[in-house]
């Protein structure tokens, strides 16, 4: 079946650092893929996506690729904040019956001043 | 954009009460619905989803059940529940896009 994998955590980094989340996926066929973000006792919010090979998602100095050839949608910000301390979760979508996200089980970022 | 509203924000029960959890959603019609559990520091756990009235698919077999009396409604309920319940639970609905909306959660602990 289809399957999300993202680096465990926590990644803790120093603020202005470059930040680096991997994520690779199993998948038949082509699914559309996203980062969600969830701050401290919130919900999930989306934070980008991509929909097919070689599109790039930003968001916020985010930024992620949708690499068919090696299964990947790495997420990436240049110089982080102490607000992008928070639980990032990758994600993939098939337009199919019931449209359901298959999550990774999530990393955790913190971010000291 | 579609908002989605979940109540209550943080819920203790006992061990063998009964549950109810309430999400509408507004913005959209005829959305697909969501229920999804995150226990404590692990990933989200797909529950059921819904494409429209009346119309539950379950993902895991457990000790929970939805609902989806009206179309921007969708409830979790439990008769009974267990220790293994607790956690935090979260509704989605899908946009035209298909992307998915969260709303806020609830925090359930049962004690």
């Amino acid at each position: 079946g289809d399957s999300v994998t993202q680096m465990e955590g926590p990644v803790t980094l120093s603020e202005e650092a470059f930040l680096t989340i991997n994520c690779t996926y199993t998948a038949t066929g082509y699914p559309s893929l996203f980062w969600y973000v969830q701050y401290p006792g919130e919900g999930l919010q989306l934070l980008l996506k991509a929909t097919k090979a070689d599109d790039k998602g930003s968001n916020k100095g985010f930024e992620a690729t949708y690499r068919k050839e090696t299964t990947s949608f790495h997420l990436e910000k240049g110089s982080v904040q102490v607000s992008d301390s928070a639980v990032y979760f990758c994600a993939l979508l098939y337009k199919a019956a019931g449209n359901k996200l298959t999550f990774g089980g999530g990393t955790r970022v913190l971010v000291k001043p | 954009s579609q908002t989605i509203h979940q109540w209550p924000a943080t819920l203790v029960q006992p061990v063998g009460s009964p549950l109810s959890l309430e999400c509408t959603v507004e913005g959209t019609s005829n959305p697909n619905l969501y229920w999804y559990r995150q226990a404590a520091g692990r990933g989200l756990q797909l529950l059921f989803y819904s494409v429209g009235i009346g119309q539950i698919s379950s993902e895991v077999p457990q000790n929970l059940s939805a609902s989806r009396p009206q179309d921007r409604q969708f409830i979790l309920s439990s008769k009974k529940l267990l220790l293994s319940d607790s956690g935090f639970y979260l509704c989605a609905g899908r946009d035209l896009n298909y992307e998915q909306y969260f709303g806020p959660g609830t925090r359930l602990t049962v004690t």
